[in-house]
């Protein structure tokens, strides 16, 4: 079945660690978002990409690193520099403009 | 700039109330796009319906409907004859011109909606 496969579902963090959020889609979307939920702040968007090799920061990007390597495939590190990550991360994709975006189920990452 | 905005944080009705939820969004370009998602418990958001600018006809789909209205920049999304299995929280969502590329949506901050029996 074609759609957005995110993993973990649940990861946890000790503080000054780095960990990677995986996001693979099999929907031949060109572009990928990684967005951040906080209890009612809605979503926050982290980091996008519109093609490989190519990656765009958004409102919350501080703290956080991705990569675009295949077009399949948009992980996203939080690193340590981020002061609270402790959050509910999803990913989505999008064929072209105007168009919906599909999510992943989520990975909530708690720091422990 | 765009925004979203859902000045309604949270509702709560009993089962087979209709509930209106509301949608107002800003934005400078003359061709966008608005969405509507359900997020519920499990946390993965699913899509809902999307709106161009230039379709301003109201939809229904079975005990759901929109209505957009350009004048008042808003989209408001009604639930008719509500049901448990309608608790969630709803994500009013804008999109630019596709001609732009493939920007973000824009997000508001949601409504959750609970339910009764």
């Amino acid at each position: 079945d074609g759609g957005i496969t995110q993993s973990p579902k649940y990861l946890f963090r000790k503080e000054g660690q780095n960990v990677t959020l995986s996001c693979e889609q099999n929907l031949n979307h060109d572009a990928m978002y990684w967005y951040r939920q906080d209890p009612g702040q809605g979503l926050r968007l982290i980091y996008y990409s519109q093609i490989v090799n190519d990656f765009q920061k958004g409102d919350i990007a501080e703290g956080y690193s991705v990569s675009r390597e295949k077009k399949e495939s948009f992980p996203l590190t939080v690193t340590s520099a981020q002061k609270n990550p402790t959050a509910f991360y999803l990913c989505a994709s999008k064929l072209k403009g105007g168009t919906e975006a599909f999510f992943g189920q989520g990975t909530r990452l708690t720091v422990v | 700039a765009q925004k979203v905005t859902q000045a309604q944080t949270e509702i709560s009705v009993v089962e087979k109330e209709d509930v209106t939820l509301d949608c107002v969004y800003e934005t400078r370009d003359t061709t966008y796009y608005l969405f509507w998602y359900k997020q519920p418990p499990s946390g993965e958001l699913v899509f809902l319906i999307r709106r161009n600018s230039f379709d301003e006809q109201n939809e229904i789909s079975g005990r759901y409907s929109w209505n957009f209205q350009k004048s008042t920049s808003s989209f408001n999304f009604t639930i008719t004859a509500s049901q448990v299995v309608d608790s969630a929280v709803y994500f009013c969502a804008l999109s630019e011109s596709p001609y732009s590329g493939n920007t973000p949506l824009v997000f508001g901050k949601g409504t959750r909606l609970s339910v009764i029996a």
